[in-house]
C-alpha cells in the first residue's frame, strides 16, 4: 500500500497563477483532510471531506477550493494564488466515525508563491 | 473554541535521558482523542502515541508514555531511554472528527 500521496512535491508559482494539489489513498478512508504548515504555527485545518462528494470548511479555509469526486482522491485548489499562500500542505486521511481516527499524513507539498 | 498548547517551544537532553513534553487544551466535549505526532526533518508527520478521553488507563508504547489528566486538560509525552532518532518536531493534537494541532517542540537529543 502507498498510504497517502501527494501532488507535486515542490511547486513555485507567480502572484495570481492557479493551481491544484492532489492528494490520494489506497486505504479506503473515509474522511480527507487539507493542512498548512507554516513556521512556528503548527497544522491548520484549511478543508476536510467526511465521504465522496462531501466538503466542509476547516480554520483557514480562504482562497481555497476543494473537491471530492472520487472516495480516494482529495483535490486543493488555489484559483488565484498570494504570497500569504506560501506554504507546506499536507494531505490527511482517516476512517472516521466512532475510532481511533488516527490520520494518516502524505510527504507534503512545499509552495512557494512569489 | 478548540485550543492546544505546547508551552515548550524547544527543549535538549542528553541521549539515553528521559524528557517530559507538556501539552494542555481546552475543549467543551467529552469524547475526543490525544495524539502525539512526531515530524522528523524528512517532514513526514508520525504518529508516535494516542489516547482515548474516555480511558482512564495512560497510553503506552515502548519507550512512549503519556500522562493524561482529563480533569487538568493535561496530555504530556515522556520519552525514555531517549535515542537520537527521537529528534524531531513533535506536535500534540486532539479531536474527533476534526483534529486540532499545537504548535509544537522542538526536541533535539545530544549524542
Amino acid at each position: 500500500n502507498a498510504g497517502v500521496t501527494q501532488t507535486p512535491k515542490f511547486r513555485v508559482l507567480k502572484t495570481g497563477q492557479s493551481m491544484t494539489l492532489l492528494c490520494a489513498q489506497d486505504m479506503n478512508h473515509e474522511y480527507m483532510y487539507w493542512y498548512r504548515q507554516d513556521p512556528g504555527m503548527g497544522l491548520r485545518l484549511i478543508h476536510y471531506s467526511v465521504g465522496e462528494g462531501t466538503t466542509a470548511k476547516g480554520e483557514v479555509p480562504d482562497g481555497y477550493n476543494v473537491s471530492r469526486l472520487k472516495k480516494q482522491n482529495f483535490l486543493l485548489g488555489l484559483e488565484s494564488a498570494a504570497p500569504s499562500q506560501t506554504s507546506v500542505y499536507f494531505c490527511a486521511s482517516s476512517y472516521g466515525g466512532i475510532s481511533y481516527n488516527e490520520q494518516f499524513f502524505g510527504p507534503g507539498t512545499r509552495l512557494t508563491v512569489l | 473554541a478548540q485550543t492546544v498548547t505546547q508551552s515548550q517551544p524547544e527543549m535538549s537532553v542528553q541521549e539515553a535521558e528521559t524528557v517530559t513534553l507538556s501539552c494542555t487544551y481546552d475543549t467543551s466535549e467529552n469524547n475526543y482523542y490525544l495524539f502525539w505526532y512526531k515530524q522528523p526533518p524528512s517532514r513526514q508527520m508520525i504518529l508516535v502515541i494516542r489516547q482515548e478521553a474516555y480511558k482512564q488507563q495512560n497510553a503506552t508504547e515502548n519507550r512512549f508514555s503519556v500522562n493524561f489528566q482529563k480533569a487538568a486538560k493535561s496530555f504530556s509525552l515522556k520519552i525514555s531511554d531517549s535515542q537520537l532518532g527521537d529528534t524531531a518536531m513533535y506536535f500534540c493534537a486532539f479531536g474527533n472528527e476534526k483534529l486540532t494541532f499545537g504548535t509544537g517542540t522542538r526536541l533535539t537529543i545530544i549524542p
